[in-house]
């Protein structure tokens, strides 16, 4: 069954502390995305990759960094430069960083961070 | 700036009735245009899209509409079921393949 995998569901950190949250897929996807939602808010961009090894900056990529070393995989670091981190985040991934390809979402990663 | 508007936080029809979502958006370079409908505790999924050389598009009990020269869009769900019951959000992108997403109408659908 294909499809975008993020793991964990949940996760606690102490402020100050870096965190990973991953992100696999298995759709043979090209491009990946990570994307923040606040509560009551849309959706809101921080990073994409087109392909492997190469990846821009979204709307709101301060306080994160990535990786896409491998096309299955697009794990998201929240470092302790992230002002606000408390957030759901959202991992996608689309056939091709075309204007007609839909994302397909990951269930998401709630982070809190105290 | 929010580029894409979704005015309504919220909708609730009975069940059987028509479902109407607005989404508003100001960048007239927007080519392509979605919806999404996400459940608690997951992920968005596709619902339906329209390019913006159409002015309909049919899937089902869902329709959208574009209304280029109003820049607006709507999401019709004829009959409204309570498993519609969801978040809605509307999303464009442009040619550049960026999606701005709307901030979503949560539609409650009673039985």
């Amino acid at each position: 069954d294909g499809g975008i995998t993020q793991s964990p569901k949940y996760l606690f950190r102490k402020e100050g502390q870096n965190v990973t949250l991953s992100c696999e897929q298995n759709l043979n996807h090209d491009a990946m995305y990570w994307y923040r939602q606040d509560p009551g808010q849309g959706l809101r961009l921080i990073y994409y990759s087109q392909i492997v090894n190469d990846f821009q900056k979204g709307d709101i990529a301060e306080g994160y960094s990535v990786s896409r070393e491998k096309k299955e995989s697009f794990p998201l670091t929240v470092t302790s430069a992230q002002k606000n981190p408390t957030a759901f985040y959202l991992c996608a991934s689309s056939r091709g960083f075309a204007y007609n390809s839909p994302l397909h979402f990951g269930n998401g990663t709630r982070l809190t961070v105290t | 700036d929010q580029q894409v508007k979704q005015n309504s936080p919220s909708l609730s029809v009975q069940e059987g009735r028509i479902s109407i979502l607005n989404c508003d958006y100001t960048n007239s370079m927007f080519d392509y245009f979605l919806w999404y409908k996400k459940y608690p505790a997951e992920g968005p999924t596709f619902l339906i899209s329209i390019s913006s050389i159409k002015d309909k598009n049919e899937d089902g009990r869902f329709t959208v509409f574009l209304n280029k020269s109003a820049k607006h869009l709507s999401l019709h769900i004829v009959p409204s079921q309570p498993g519609d019951s969801a978040v809605y959000f509307c999303a464009a992108i442009t040619d550049a393949g960026k999606s701005t997403f709307g901030d979503g109408t949560t539609l409650t659908v009673k039985p």
